[in-house]
């Protein structure tokens, strides 16, 4: 059974840095790429970034609102993939999903998802 | 950055209703368009992706069709499980945006 689990979200001021860990089981885990996704308090999804497979190069890519603040990681050995948060902002407070993300049809989708980690920034 | 606006925002609909959510892509993007349904406190699950295929374990009233800009979700007799929000999402490009969800509540 896949299972994705998030951890690390809390309060943080702003200004500060978190870094959200998923640990993944039930599947290979360096075969996938793997995504967040973040939803703000009674709002949207919003797509944060996703980080390939090393069969795909292990190259990241971000929405403009988080490109040089956040960064997605891996550690295969470990399925862990990480989400770092730098300077964080009020508007950053959400949800944040870890998902899986399979190639398929030509493009990536996310087929599952864990139950995900609430990140508060306030001061 | 592609938009995707969905319509409607809300809806209402009794059960064994068919109902259709449309998804408007401000670009073509082939069929990079996945859909997924959300209950509150709930992650979100996938139910189509590549615009028409079923994921597996989701029911057969759930179907997508579409391609280039313009997609529809149909449920073909909705069942009470099915009262949640729908979120499009295009995968064509980064950054890979969602719409804006449309809320199907109960009649």
């Amino acid at each position: 059974e896949v299972q994705l689990v998030e951890s690390g979200g809390g309060l943080v001021q702003p200004g500060r840095s978190l870094r959200l860990s998923c640990t993944a089981s039930g599947f290979t885990f360096g075969d996938y790429a793997m995504s967040w996704v973040r939803q703000a308090p009674g709002k949207g999804l919003e797509w944060v970034g996703f980080i390939r497979s090393k069969a795909y190069g292990g190259t990241t890519e971000y929405a403009a609102s988080v490109k040089g603040r956040f960064t997605i990681s891996r550690d295969d050995s470990k399925s862990i993939a990480y989400l770092q948060m730098n300077s964080l902002k009020t508007e950053d407070t959400a949800v944040y999903y870890c998902t899986r993300a399979p190639f398929g049809r030509g493009s990536y989708y996310f087929d599952y998802w864990g139950q995900g980690t609430l990140v508060t920034v306030s001061s | 950055d592609i938009q995707m606006t969905q319509s409607p925002s809300s809806l209402s609909a009794s059960v064994g209703d068919r109902v259709t959510i449309t998804c408007r892509a401000s670009q073509s993007i082939s069929s990079y368009l996945n859909w997924y349904q959300q209950k509150p406190g709930k992650a979100p699950k996938l139910l189509i992706y590549a615009a028409s295929s079923l994921q597996s374990g989701v029911p057969s009233r759930f179907s997508g069709s579409g391609s280039g800009t313009d997609f529809t979700l149909t449920i073909s007799s909705l069942q009470p499980e099915d009262f949640a929000t729908y979120y499009c999402q295009q995968s064509y490009s980064t950054p890979r945006t969602f719409g804006q969800g449309t809320r199907l509540e109960i009649k």
